[in-house]
This record gives C-alpha cells, structure tokens and sequence, in this order.
C-alpha cells in the first residue's frame, strides 16, 4: 500500500513569510509525529498525535511553529515568520502500536 | 525527559569486519529500542528493533543487544559490505508515545 508522503519536497522561503508544511500518513495509522532533522544532525522530536487525544507539544522550540490533525487523517505543520534557523528537513511518521513509518521530508529553506 | 546518546559519530571499517554502535539512555520506563539507517537524502528506514522484554534480537548480519540495568543498548553489524554505508540512530521510547533519537553514527565501509 501507499507509504507516507509529505508535500511540498522541498520549499525555499523567505525570512519572515509563514509556511504551511503536509503529511499524509499511512490509512489506519493513529500515531502521527513530525520531526526536524538538520544537516548532519539528528532528528529532533516537534510533536506527535495520537489518535482523538490532546497532542504533545512539548517538542515545538517556540510559539512560531504550530501542528493540526483532523482524526486520523493530514497532519499539517505550520511555521510563522520564519527564521534561517528553521531551515531543515521536516520529517513526518505514521504508526500504529508499533514501528514508525517515515515520510520522504520536506526540505526547508529560508533565505 | 528522555536523554540518548550516540557512540561513534564516524565508524570507518574495512568491508568483512564488524561495526558496533552503542547508545545510552536516561530514562528507565523506556520498553522500545528501534534502530534506523538513513541513506544520503533518503528517508530513515527501521533495521531491527528490541524491547525491554527482551536482551536481545537478531535478524541476518544484524544484531541489538539490550541491558536495561545499564540503560544502554548496541547495534551489531557484521560482515560488513559497502551498501552498509549510511548513517545508523538509535531511537528510545516509551509505550511508543514520542521517540527520542541518538545524534547518529556515519558508517564507512571501505571496499
């Protein structure tokens, strides 16, 4: 079946201008989590929803990055007034139970 | 919250030879220990995963090995081959609720 996916791959922005980041995770999945990955670095936990439940967002490093669930379905991240720091790949994962599933990221640029 | 570190963060080894990568973690209620590769511009793929029931697992040429008293956990390869290059995270988690991952070690296997 169909794997996540993540759009846009790659979305170059200017300083200051908000961007909207999207995950389609797998059909039935429940858990959703979204990460941050620099380069050369390790993934850095943003959020993770977990079917009707509050989410955790205890990962978000401010009040600029915001993330939405409907259900089960497309997670949204969003990123106001972007920073050159928040250049990264964005990765989102979908589970059930068990294992996680990785998108193929969206690569953010902010010039 | 859950800390993990990441022991090496380059490995160079000769194709044939083993490659071992450890990790620790701090907090003892995590149960889930997965390992994942990740490919230069690819997404990170689930290679073998433990759980604390468990002090150890198998799968072919790969291995992870477990010491809860310890809080650390290992990642076995061995005779390595050159598609073994890639970089390798260890990840800990609890009841698979967030995910907190290792910084990453860079494998190297020389033909």
């Amino acid at each position: 079946g169909a794997g996540v996916s993540q759009s846009p791959s790659n979305k170059v922005t200017e300083k200051g201008k908000d961007v909207e980041l999207r995950c389609d995770p797998i059909s039935g999945h429940t858990a959703l989590y979204w990460y941050r990955q620099r380069l050369g670095q390790g993934l850095e936990f943003l959020i993770y929803f977990q079917g009707n439940s509050a989410p955790d967002k205890s990962g978000l490093p401010s009040d600029r990055f915001s993330a939405e669930r409907t259900g089960e379905s497309v997670s949204t991240l969003t990123i106001q007034r972007t920073q050159q720091e928040d250049s990264a790949v964005y990765l989102c994962a979908s589970g059930r139970g068990q294992e996680q599933y990785f998108g193929p990221g969206t690569r953010l640029t902010v010039t | 919250g859950e800390n993990v570190e990441q022991h090496p963060s380059t490995l160079s080894v000769q194709e044939g030879d083993s490659a071992v990568i450890k990790c620790t973690y701090s907090d003892s209620a995590s149960n889930y220990f997965p390992w994942y590769k990740q490919e230069l511009g690819k997404r990170p793929q689930l290679i073998i995963d433990i759980r604390s029931n468990v002090g150890e697992k198998k799968d072919q040429r790969i291995a992870v090995t477990l010491n809860k008293t310890a809080k650390h956990f290992s990642l076995h390869i061995t005779e390595t081959q050159p598609e073994d290059s890639a970089v390798y995270f260890c990840a800990a988690s609890h009841n698979f609720n967030k995910f907190y991952f290792g910084s990453g070690t860079k494998l190297n296997v020389k033909p």
